[in-house]
């Protein structure tokens, strides 16, 4: 059980253009998702908080116009990376915590990744 | 100063050995200390975690936490090559994730030898 999923899994796309990733929680319900995202030998950053119904939480420094997040149902949250620069290209992440958890830490479920090349 | 640092390695030993990896801290607030695993292409993997101080053992994994030198450990006994992967710490302050973020080490990669 606790399966997260992301799609696609790889992607490269033209510099100027938009690109959507899916995070979805397979086999149950989320009440918040997160969005982090990854540097080759660097930490994973938290970008945003995301849930259900209302409007993500951006971290500092994290530009909301630019990566775009939807939360429209309890099993599916989106991220889109708006007019993608080179810069852009990195692994991005998600997680997903059970609905009817308060939100312990650990229980937090990780998808597989996306990694996003921008030419 | 970074909040949690760690080698990144990357550490490559023989199968059968004791490996040993290390995070060190600078957020005294920090109280749940965990370490995560992450293969090539794939998302971490809860691998153990340790509330507070001291040492928690599982099957071959051993994780160690020092509050006052603010030094975390995870050791792994008897390695096999499914053992290499990317090992993350990463450690958090309060028990809810609405509450406190998780900061993540940049991992460490291993490669177990057969």
């Amino acid at each position: 059980g606790a399966v997260v999923s992301q799609h696609p899994s790889r992607v490269i796309c033209k510099s100027g253009t938009s690109v959507k990733i899916e995070c979805r929680s397979l086999d149950f319900q989320a009440t918040t998702m997160f969005w982090y995202r990854q540097f080759p030998k660097k930490s994973l950053m938290l970008m945003a908080t995301s849930n259900e119904g209302s409007k993500a939480t951006y971290e500092q420094g994290v530009e909301k116009d630019k990566f775009l997040i939807n939360h429209a149902s309890l099993t599916l949250s989106t991220l889109t990376v708006t007019s993608a620069h080179p810069e852009d290209s990195s692994f991005y992440i998600c997680s997903a915590v059970p609905l009817g958890d308060r939100g312990i830490w650990y229980e937090q479920y990780f998808g597989p990744g996306t990694r996003l090349t921008v030419t | 100063q970074k909040e949690v640092e760690q080698d990144p390695g990357p550490l490559s030993v023989p199968e059968g050995a004791i490996v040993s990896l290390n995070c060190t801290y600078s957020n005294s607030a920090f109280q749940y200390f965990m370490w995560y695993r992450q293969y090539s292409r794939k998302g971490p993997e809860l691998l153990m975690y340790t509330y507070s101080s001291g040492n928690k053992e599982d099957g071959r994994f051993t994780a160690q936490v020092d509050k006052s030198s603010k030094y975390i450990s995870l050791f792994i006994r008897d390695s096999q090559p499914s053992d290499s992967a990317t090992y993350l710490c990463a450690m958090t302050s309060g028990r809810y994730s609405s509450a406190s973020k998780i900061i993540f080490g940049s991992g460490t990669r291993l490669s177990i030898r057969p």
